[in-house]
């Protein structure tokens, strides 16, 4: 059964760090992974896709990896910002053959300080 | 350009009463259509999805329904509200069938059981 886990569940840090988030995953079969960012009492918006096949994906100053062969992918934030801050999840299908339902990290809570 | 509403944003609503939560999407066609509720503390709790007009799917036993009177229309209901059933409700698409599994979200409704 798939299970996804983000380390750490906060993070606090100064602006203009580089940071890195981190999201593991139980079954290493995965068919793509997805990074979303929560703002309080917001929807979730979607950051990246990463597919399976796939090593790295970067979206300005966001930068996801893939490692399915350790069941990891972490979450680069360059140059980081207050407007950075928000809940970030990372989400997997729960198996190959059923690629339409996530399974969910509960998520990192990230504060950029000014 | 696809959008995703929701509504009511906000709902305080007694033990007991009845509930229905709209979710419509725009600029697609035979969507995937998701109901999720996010408690506090608590990870994102996929309750309801739909591949298409009224199939539905229930993940969750509950005290809650979801139908699909239309192609990209997707209600929640109650008939008679819990105080568990407290959270925040978020709506979500992705690509019908063949398309792509990434998953858009609506605003969300934090609804309140009192």
């Amino acid at each position: 059964k798939q299970e996804v886990t983000q380390i750490p569940a906060a993070l606090s840090v100064p602006e203009g760090e580089n940071l890195v988030l981190n999201c593991s995953f139980t079954d290493s079969a995965i068919y793509n992974l997805q990074w979303f960012r929560q703002d309080p009492g917001k929807g979730l918006t979607s950051l990246l896709l990463i597919q399976s096949s796939q090593r790295e994906q970067t979206s300005g100053r966001l930068n996801a990896s893939l490692d399915k062969s350790s069941g990891r992918s972490t979450l680069y934030i360059a140059a980081s910002q207050p407007g950075d801050s928000a809940t970030y999840l990372c989400a997997v299908p729960p198996n190959a053959g059923n690629n339409r339902k996530l399974i969910w990290g509960l998520g990192t809570s990230l504060a950029v300080n000014p | 350009s696809q959008t995703i509403h929701q509504w009511p944003a906000t709902l305080v609503q007694p033990v007991g009463s009845p509930l229905s939560l709209e979710c419509t999407v725009e600029g697609t066609s035979n969507p995937n259509l998701y109901w999720y509720r996010q408690a506090a503390g608590r990870g994102l709790q996929l309750l309801f999805y739909s591949v298409g007009i009224g199939q539905i799917s229930s993940e969750v036993p509950q005290n809650l329904s979801a139908s699909r009177p239309q192609d990209r229309q997707f209600i929640l209901s109650s008939k008679k509200l819990l105080l568990s059933d407290s959270g925040f409700y978020l709506c979500a698409w992705s690509e019908g069938t063949s398309g792509s599994n990434e998953q858009f979200f609506g605003p969300g409704t934090r609804l309140t059981v009192l």
